[in-house]
C-alpha cells in the first residue's frame, strides 16, 4: 500500500539525549513536511522540504534538525536543544501539482 | 504573517443536532482545505475548494468558500458519533509551498 511510515510510534526520552524520528513515503512526493502537536492544539510546521538535499525552516524549527538525502526519507532529529520536546510529531507529503497534504500516523514522543 | 482562525475551538452537541465551524483568514487564499482528525489519530484530507463562492457537500457535510476567499465554513447536519474529531482548515502560503493551519475545532457528540 502507498503511504506515509512513520517510527517509532511511542518513544521515550531521557532529558538531554538527541532522537531521531524515521518518515518514509512510498508516493513519490516531492514535498515532506513535519508538524508538532501538543495536546489539544493545532499543527505547527517545524521543517518542510520541497526537493532532495534541501529544506527549510518553519515557525518552530529551534532544537529540531532534518536531512532529506533522498526523496522518500525525511528524519527528523529532536536536540537536547528542545526546551518542550513532548508532543506528537507528525509527517507528512505533497505531490508538487496538487495541494493534497497526506499524513502519517506519528509519533508520540515522551520525554521523561 | 499569514493568520488562520476558527471558531469555536471546542463545541459539544447532542447526536442528531447540526454543527458548523467556521474559518478565517487574514489573507485572501488560492484555495482552502480541511482536515478531520480522529482523536488519538492523524489529520485526514477532507476536501479543497478552489472557487468564490464554491459550495460541495459530502454526504452530510456541506464546504463553503467565501466570495471573497478569506472565509470558509464546515456544516455537518443531523451529527452522528463517528463524526466525533477536531477539524482543521489550511491555506497555502509560500506560494503553496507550505500551509498554515487553523488552530482546529473539536467536536464533541453526545449519544
Amino acid at each position: 500500500d502507498g503511504g506515509i511510515t512513520q517510527s517509532p510510534k511511542y518513544l521515550f526520552r531521557k532529558e538531554g539525549q538527541n532522537v531521531t524520528l524515521s518518515c518514509e513515503q512510498n508516493l513519490n512526493h516531492d514535498a515532506m513536511y513535519w508538524y508538532r502537536q501538543d495536546p489539544g492544539q493545532g499543527l505547527r510546521l517545524i521543517y518542510y522540504s520541497q526537493i532532495v538535499n534541501d529544506f527549510q525552516k518553519g515557525d518552530i524549527a529551534e532544537g529540531y534538525s532534518v536531512s532529506r538525502e533522498k526523496k522518500e526519507s525525511f528524519p527528523l532529529t529532536v536536540t537536547s536543544a528542545q526546551k518542550n520536546p513532548t508532543a506528537f510529531y507528525l509527517c507528512a507529503s505533497k505531490d508538487r501539482p496538487g495541494n493534497t497534504i497526506y499524513f502519517g500516523e506519528g509519533s508520540w514522543l515522551t520525554v521523561v | 504573517g499569514q493568520q488562520v482562525m476558527q471558531i469555536p475551538q471546542y463545541q459539544h452537541v447532542q447526536e442528531g443536532e447540526d454543527f458548523t465551524t467556521y474559518c478565517n483568514s487574514s489573507t485572501t487564499l488560492s484555495n482552502i482545505q480541511w482536515y478531520k482528525q480522529r482523536p488519538g489519530g492523524h489529520p485526514v484530507f477532507l476536501i479543497q475548494l478552489v472557487k468564490s463562492g464554491e459550495v460541495k457537500k459530502q454526504k452530510r457535510l456541506t464546504f463553503q468558500f467565501g466570495e471573497a476567499k478569506k472565509n470558509s465554513s464546515l456544516h455537518i447536519t443531523a451529527t452522528q458519533t463517528t463524526d466525533v474529531g477536531t477539524y482543521f482548515c489550511a491555506g497555502p502560503v509560500n506560494y503553496g509551498q507550505n500551509f498554515v493551519f487553523g488552530p482546529g475545532t473539536r467536536l464533541s457528540v453526545l449519544p
